[in-house]
């Protein structure tokens, strides 16, 4: 069955950085778009970043452009969120989620990472 | 990007039917038939509902139905179960963004 399983969140300073990683199973990883997506304590969802399904093309959220890089490996069914300069206000549970190609909804989601960013 | 607009909540009893709407602008919502629905269980991860406006994914009730006019969108919930008691998020494609709603938390009586 379609498994995406994220890993990688935790406790972190403000400033600092942390790699959230997402292993897709079950299904054609290398056929979705991907994105990440995280939900604040207690608050809604907010879209964060977007890569295609050769990893050619991504987007992001302004609020995390320069400062997250959303990345891929086809061959690892793998998929990344290098996360820099963290504030307070990225503390949230991140998850992965599966688009397939030509469409635009997120069809498959993991089950989330937390992150927190505290001193 | 703003969110779109939500009702914090709804309520309804058993059987009852209700309507979240999901109000966003002519850049987004009404702009594509690219919004979806996303039903979410505290501390689990959300669930596609409704994409494309008004398609079911398989396995999903047909007492969930979508809808859209203008800038706004609809989920409807008909005889509604105790189990439909969840947070819900629309959701609207743009260019490569994407934009939720601020979720609506439904209360079966």
């Amino acid at each position: 069955q379609v498994q995406l399983v994220e890993s990688g969140g935790g406790l972190v300073k403000p400033g600092g950085s942390l790699r959230l990683s997402c292993a897709a199973s079950g299904f054609t990883f290398s056929g979705y778009y991907m994105s990440w997506i995280r939900q604040a304590p207690g608050k809604g969802l907010e879209w964060v970043s977007y890569i295609s399904a050769s990893g050619s093309y991504t987007n992001s959220v302004d609020s995390v452009k320069g400062r997250f890089t959303i990345s891929r490996d086809n061959a690892k069914n793998s998929l990344y969120l290098q996360m820099n300069s963290l504030r307070a206000e990225d503390t949230a549970v991140y998850y992965c989620a599966g688009i397939m190609e030509s469409t635009t909804h997120f069809h498959y989601w993991g089950q989330g990472t937390p992150v927190t960013v505290s001193s | 990007q703003s969110a779109l607009t939500q009702p914090a909540s709804v309520s309804g009893s058993p059987g009852q039917s209700i309507t979240i709407s999901c109000t966003g602008t002519s850049s987004d919502v009404g702009a594509y038939d690219y919004v979806s629905w996303y039903q979410q269980y505290p501390g689990k991860a959300p669930k596609l509902m409704i994409y494309d406006v008004t398609t079911r994914p398989s396995g999903v009730s047909n007492r969930f139905s979508g809808s859209k006019s203008g800038n706004t969108a609809s989920l409807t919930i008909s005889g509604l179960q105790p189990e439909d008691e969840a947070d819900y998020y629309c959701s609207s494609y743009t260019s490569s963004n994407w934009v939720f709603g601020g979720g609506t938390k439904l209360t079966v009586l």
